[in-house]
């Protein structure tokens, strides 16, 4: 069946742009988590949705940074004045439900690469 | 979560069984062992989890000790295409977000 997808895989951009970028999560799946992974460095947590609330905030790293959902189903991570720091692969995960017993299933992210 | 210790990285001669250990000894009663995998360029994968008993799926088979402080990944015939970074976690039961939190992970290279 069709897993997380998340478009585009691959996005190059010049420092103070704007970027937006997309995550379908896999059909049925109420929760959705965004996190970054920085070249060599483990997961960084962004933001956790359950349907189209956003109960967990903490891990963004900056008001440049949001994310919404609609629908229950597609989100964005949109990133507004875009810093070369903000270069990274961004992942989206996503379960059935919220809790520790439900895997997180992951998309295969977008390398964001800021000139 | 709880901290874990895996080996930095392990050998494993394809068609053989890959046994992939990991420590969780401060875990508590409520926390899963979760295992995921990342091939380079692509997203994690989810393996497997388990609590306290022992689980089997498609992909491989997680044995947790009695007191629950280790694990081991096992991986019945390996290929090629298992060589990638393997993450063993341990995931709290409560909270609202239950993020992941990866560690550094074990290197599997499986070689002819």
């Amino acid at each position: 069946g069709a897993g997380v997808s998340q478009s585009p895989s691959n996005k190059v951009t010049e420092k103070g742009k704007d970027v937006e970028l997309r995550c379908d999560p896999i059909s049925g799946h109420t929760a959705l988590y965004w996190y970054r992974q920085s070249l060599g460095q483990g997961l960084e947590f962004l933001i956790y949705f359950q349907g189209n609330s956003a109960p967990d905030k903490s891990g963004l790293p900056s008001d440049r940074f949001s994310a919404e959902r609609t629908g229950g189903s597609v989100s964005t991570l949109t990133i507004q004045r875009t810093q070369q720091e903000d270069s990274a692969v961004y992942l989206c995960a996503s379960s059935l439900a919220q809790g520790y017993n439900q895997p997180q299933h992951f998309g295969d992210g977008t390398r964001l690469s800021i000139l | 979560d709880a901290k874990t210790t895996q080996p930095t990285s392990m050998d494993c001669a394809e068609g053989r069984a890959a046994n992939l250990p990991c420590n969780h000894s401060t875990i508590s009663g409520n926390e899963y062992v979760y295992w995921y995998r990342q091939i380079h360029s692509q997203g994690p994968q989810y393996i497997i989890h388990g609590l306290k008993n022992n689980e089997t799926n498609e992909m491989a088979s997680l044995i947790i000790t009695e007191d629950r402080k280790s694990s081991t990944l096992i991986l019945p015939h390996a290929t090629l295409r298992d060589t990638a970074v393997y993450y063993c976690i341990v995931r709290e039961g409560t909270g609202t977000a239950s993020k992941l939190t990866f560690g550094t992970g074990t290197r599997l290279q499986v070689t002819l």
